[in-house]
């Protein structure tokens, strides 16, 4: 149990336009998702917060308005880059923590953004 | 924010051979979990630590809950070429509001030479 699946794995886009990731829980229900960024050999750094049917918290010096985050459901969480630029290329992985469930945290496999 | 030292950043070795890695905090943790990441994938949770001096087994993997709960260690036996990847300590500080936000360390990246 405690599955969470990314969509794209991987995208390829031009410089300007929007890209949405998705994150689901396949297997259980989760109030809590979390989006973070890791660089190559980095330990991984938090973005925001991501409650279901509330706003998202975002960690300083993330900018809400680029990275759109929407959590309608306990299964699933979305985060929209949008405007994307060469410099918002990175490996973006989500995580779910199960509702009712402790402090663990279970994580996607990752969506690797290159744009161009 | 909250900061947690782990180490070794690196080790190299050989098959077979025995491996043990620690995270240290300077503030009490009540959760301490322990992650691998295989390149170009997301961390898999391997041992989850709820008490102070838990000490928990997961196949050739033991963990254990430091007794001040500011540190804890991970030891992989008899290492196999499977076990590279990187290793991350992780957890939620005790009190404050971190609402379910984990701390982590920065990594410390396994290669097992066959």
């Amino acid at each position: 149990g405690a599955v969470v699946s990314q969509h794209p794995s991987r995208v390829i886009c031009k410089s300007g336009t929007s890209v949405k990731i998705e994150c689901r829980s396949l297997d259980f229900q989760a109030t809590t998702m979390f989006w973070y960024r890791q660089f190559p050999k980095q330990s991984l750094m938090l973005m925001a917060t991501s409650n279901e049917g509330s706003k998202a918290t975002y960690e300083q010096g993330v900018e809400k308005d680029k990275f759109l985050i929407n959590h309608a459901s306990l299964t699933l969480s979305t985060l929209t880059v949008t405007s994307a630029h060469p410099e918002d290329s990175s490996f973006y992985i989500c995580s779910a923590r199960r509702a009712g469930g402790g402090n663990e945290q279970f994580f996607g496999p990752g969506t690797r953004l290159t744009v161009l | 924010g909250q900061q947690l030292n782990q180490s070794p950043q690196s080790m190299f070795i050989q098959e077979g051979e025995d491996v043990s890695m620690n995270c240290t905090s300077s503030s009490i943790f009540n959760t301490w979990l322990w992650y691998k990441q295989d390149p170009g994938e997301g961390p898999v949770l391997l041992i989850a630590l709820y008490k102070a001096g838990e000490l928990t087994s997961n196949g050739r993997l033991t963990a254990q809950f430091g007794i001040t709960r500011k540190d804890s260690f991970l030891n992989i036996s008899a290492s196999i070429p499977s076990d590279v990847g990187i290793y991350f300590c992780a957890g939620p500080p005790a009190g404050g509001t971190s609402y379910g936000k984990l701390t982590f360390g920065q990594g410390t990246i396994l290669t097992v030479h066959p």
